[in-house]
């Protein structure tokens, strides 16, 4: 069974710098790209970024880049997003995700979510 | 940057047919990929590549995608059906994952 569990969520005041981790199980957690996905209270999805299986690539969406860097490490089978400088508007839910082995951009599994919340 | 317009909610009768639309220039030429949440838990996809249903969601739920619209069709709705529903691409142009605003779905 795929599991995806996320931890790093809590509430950090702005300005302030954050490191969710996301530990992955159930699969062979190096042949699949990454993403990042998250949701502000009562707001739709929106999507952070991802990362290939080798970390050789990465995309950002334009609202965190230069403040978010997204890793991996394959043999621990995890996934980390640091956030630097982080806004009120950085407040959400945000989800770790696995990516379609085949399917390029396909979020095929998605964990509970970790919340972060910034506020002074 | 590349936009997904959805109709922020609709409702339907159990038992009936709910089509949702997802808006896009040229999305025919992209494949759609579709998620269900419900409250309080994480999105679930229920349809990728336009029309392809992953393992356990059932045969009521399609898909299409054509010229500047995407659809997921719900046939024979059930009140389990009632979600908020995502339509999701990929913009290479952006390097973009690009998710829709979302539709409210309400079973009378």
């Amino acid at each position: 069974e795929v599991r995806l569990v996320e931890s790093g969520g809590t509430l950090v005041q702005p300005g302030g710098s954050l490191r969710l981790s996301c530990a992955a199980s159930g699969f062979t957690f190096r042949n699949h790209w990454m993403s990042w996905v998250r949701q502000a209270p009562g707001k739709g999805l929106e999507w952070v970024a991802n990362i290939k299986q080798d970390g050789s690539e990465k995309h950002f969406v334009d609202s965190v880049k230069g403040r978010f860097t997204i890793s991996r490490d394959n043999a621990q089978n995890s996934l980390f997003l640091q956030m630097n400088s982080l806004g009120v508007e950085d407040t959400a839910i945000y989800y770790c995700v696995r990516d379609h082995l085949l399917w390029f951009g396909v979020s095929e599994n998605w964990g509970q979510g970790t919340l972060v919340t910034v506020s002074s | 940057s590349y936009t997904l317009t959805q109709p922020p909610s609709m409702s339907v009768a159990p038992g009936k047919t709910a089509r949702i639309t997802c808006e896009g220039s040229d999305i025919g030429s992209k494949s759609v990929h579709w998620y269900q949440q419900k409250p309080g838990q994480a999105p679930v996809l229920v349809l990728y590549v336009d029309r392809e249903r992953p393992s356990g969601i059932p045969e009521r739920f399609s898909g299409s995608n054509s010229g500047d619209t995407a659809a997921l069709t719900i046939t024979r709705v059930e009140a389990g059906d009632e979600a908020d529903y995502f339509c999701q691409v990929w913009d290479s142009g952006s390097e973009h994952v690009v998710f829709g605003g979302g539709t409210k779905l309400t079973v009378l």
